[in-house]
């Protein structure tokens, strides 16, 4: 079965560098969230996007952006990095009507020198 | 807010061993819990979940059941295997309101299993 996809699979960039995680959810999921994994924590909820419309707003600093698309593919953007914005990014997908059980990608590791 | 509160680990047992992981939440109404899986260098995978109360989540020998009673979701199974080996993650999503769907994780069960 089609899984969601995440890309890049491993980022590194510089303190005050710009970047951009795609996801690519389950087809026919309607709803895209964000996570950031921090070393040794649980996932923290960052945003979520419904029928390409934001539903719900985590602790996501202002300095990060997202959005979905028409194909209902996500964009995580990520402005002026600082080193403790290094961590597992994971982007989940789900399906309203059937459920709404989320099903997470392989996220996204970035470090930030 | 909703809260997921799990057992301290690590926890390491020997193959075959009986496993249990506590797992207790704080949430208004009638949340689903669940319970993630994640393996070294690996995303999250759903193991179980549980959408009301005194439902039974069941996968791959690993049990948990909705208890409305003691707001618990504690995760079983009779006999581990060295595979099993990750961290298991319990986590809930609320019955509603603004935060529609997000998940609150607790904060992870490491288990080492040896031969």
């Amino acid at each position: 079965a089609a899984g969601v996809i995440q890309s890049p699979r491993h980022l590194i960039k510089e303190k005050r560098e710009t970047a951009t995680l795609k996801c690519y959810p389950i087809p026919r999921h309607d709803t895209v969230y964000w996570y950031q994994q921090g070393p040794g924590q649980d996932p923290q909820f960052l945003i979520s996007f419904y029928e390409k419309m934001q539903s719900d707003k985590g602790s996501i600093p202002d300095r990060f952006s997202a959005q979905q698309f028409s194909d209902y593919h996500s964009e995580l953007n990520m402005s002026s990095l600082e080193l403790g914005d290094s961590a597992l990014y994971f982007c989940a997908s789900s399906s309203r009507g059937r459920g709404d059980t989320q099903y997470f990608g392989p996220g996204t590791r970035l470090t930030v020198l | 807010g909703d809260s997921v509160t799990q057992m301290e680990g690590p926890v390491t047992l020997s193959e075959e061993a009986f496993l249990t992981i506590n797992c207790t939440y704080t949430a208004t109404g009638y949340p689903s819990l669940f319970w993630y899986v994640q393996y070294p260098g690996e995303g999250l995978q759903l193991l179980l979940k549980a959408t009301k109360a005194d439902d039974k989540g069941s996968n791959k020998g690993f049990e948990a059941t909705y208890r409305k009673e003691t707001t618990s979701f504690h995760l079983e199974k009779g006999s581990v295997q060295v595979s099993d080996s990750a961290v298991y993650f319990c986590a809930l999503v609320g019955a509603g309101g603004t935060s529609y769907g997000k998940l609150t994780f607790g904060q992870g069960t490491i288990l080492t299993v040896h031969p």
